[in-house]
């Protein structure tokens, strides 16, 4: 189950198991979201996104679920796999104002894949 | 696909030097380059945006004197940390926009600097 870490929350699931990784995100303003998979001593690498007019996106394996109401983003990942296991984040994007462009990522989710 | 390349991907210096960290787009045209600070189990925290020709934008609280962007064409920034203390130890990575794919950001595989 998930647990909060020193500063990651931490969910640890076994290997064909399904895995849903949770983000609440901050801006109402934020248009477009995306999942990252970040593996030790490496820079993030693109999994999933979604756009504001959107609630479900599905991709191989993965979905993503937006919630706009509460402000919530969520990342499934079926048959969850040992190479898996790395940190999770989120991230949204308004695509106006002076924000245009700016990524602000999310606090992060461990996952981790037990055989 | 797009790649972003990043040097050094380790660096290790004395208190009270400068280093340069490079981001290149190898096969697209970036016109804005954004550098991230992420400290071990944090997340990744956006230090400045690097527009092509122009000044960077930097985040609340980031010293652009200390942290020097310089993104002189249109498949390089630059980010130099300058005077660097041990406090500036940390994972430097870049991210770069295709001027043509809209919203798609990609990566750099991140700097480890090591500042004793």
């Amino acid at each position: 189950g998930e647990s909060v870490g020193l500063h990651l929350p931490t969910l640890s699931v076994q290997e064909g198991d399904n895995s849903i990784i949770n983000c609440a995100y901050s801006n109402s303003a934020s248009d477009y979201f995306i999942w990252y998979k970040q593996e030790s001593g490496k820079g993030p690498q693109f999994i999933i996104d979604i756009r504001s007019n959107m609630d479900k996106r599905q991709g191989q394996r993965v979905t993503v679920l937006l919630n706009k109401t509460v402000k919530h983003l969520s990342l499934q990942i079926a048959a969850t796999q040992p190479g898996d296991s790395a940190v999770y984040f989120c991230a949204e994007n308004i695509s106006g104002g002076t924000s245009y462009g700016k990524l602000t990522f999310g606090q992060g989710t461990i996952l981790t894949v037990h055989p | 696909g797009a790649v972003v390349s990043q040097h050094p991907s380790r660096v290790i210096c004395k208190s009270g030097t400068s280093v340069k960290i490079e981001c290149r787009s190898l096969d697209f045209q970036a016109t804005t380059m954004f550098w991230y600070r992420q400290f071990p189990k944090q997340s990744l925290m956006l230090m400045a945006t690097s527009n092509e020709g122009s000044k960077a934008t930097y985040e609340q609280g980031v010293e652009k004197d200390k942290f020097l962007i310089n993104h002189a064409s249109l498949t390089l920034s630059t980010l130099t940390v300058t005077s660097a203390h041990p406090e500036d130890s940390s994972f430097y990575i870049c991210s770069a926009r295709d001027q043509w794919q809209g919203r798609g950001y990609t990566f750099g595989s991140g700097t480890r600097l090591t500042v004793v």
